[in-house]
């Protein structure tokens, strides 16, 4: 089945940036997405289609997706933005939903 | 607005059965295809299973499938998840989550979640 890698955990400063790996075999072939989930909250639909930004989700948010790595941009953090972040495609080859391990981003 | 409303979870005894229910309203639901997705409490996202507009097209998880059965009643704008044969690893928070035009998209509204817990 098809796996996606993502680092556990990342700090980042308010007003940096944060980069948010998702490792997978030819991910660039694939629409990826990802989720914020915040403490004791569900999780919201953050980017879809590698790179679109739903209704609501701020510009600093963005996606990539290319090779063997999709990727998460947060650009200046903001304290609000501590969450647990999931990447997420559809595996055609089994016709299976697929999370990221997910990554825990902290703002120092 | 659009709203998923789940129930049905509980403490249910290893081998034994429950059946959630996401009760759907804000939006069209017929012309959505639908997701159940668990969570370990502290742990990650595991998706379960979709089920197309008119339940045409149905997927599981290699974890739950032979043991669950995912339906909706378009008509009551409802989506259920009969689970039967629970195990100890299946306590989790099921969401119930709206999918799009194909079961690639994006999963754009989640419920709150109802909690599963399989104890004896």
């Amino acid at each position: 089945s098809y796996v996606l890698t993502q680092p556990p955990s990342l700090a980042v400063a308010p007003g940096k940036t944060a980069i948010i790996p998702c490792g997978g075999n030819d991910i660039g072939s694939e629409s990826v997405h990802w989720y914020q989930q915040k403490s004791g909250q569900a999780p919201v639909l953050v980017i879809y289609n590698d790179s679109d930004r739903p209704s609501g989700i701020p510009e600093r948010f963005a996606g990539s997706n290319s090779g063997n790595t999709a990727t998460l941009t947060i650009s200046r953090v903001e304290p609000g933005d501590e969450a647990d972040y999931f990447c997420q495609l559809w595996d055609r080859s089994t016709n299976q939903g697929v999370f990221g391990g997910g990554t825990k981003v902290t703002v120092l | 607005e659009v709203q998923l409303v789940e129930s049905g979870g509980g403490l249910v005894k290893p081998g034994g059965s429950l059946r959630l229910s996401c009760a759907i309203s804000g939006f069209s639901f017929s012309r959505y295809n639908m997701n159940w997705v668990r969570q370990v409490p502290g742990k990650g996202l595991e998706w379960v299973s979709f089920i197309s507009t008119f339940s045409s097209y149905i997927y599981y998880a290699d974890s739950v499938k032979g043991r669950v059965t995912i339906s909706r009643d378009n008509a009551q704008n409802t989506l259920y998840l009969q689970m039967n044969s629970l195990r100890v690893d299946d306590t989790a928070v099921y969401y119930c989550v709206r999918g799009g035009a194909t079961s690639a998209a994006g999963l754009d509204f989640w419920g709150q979640g109802t909690l599963v817990t399989v104890s004896s």
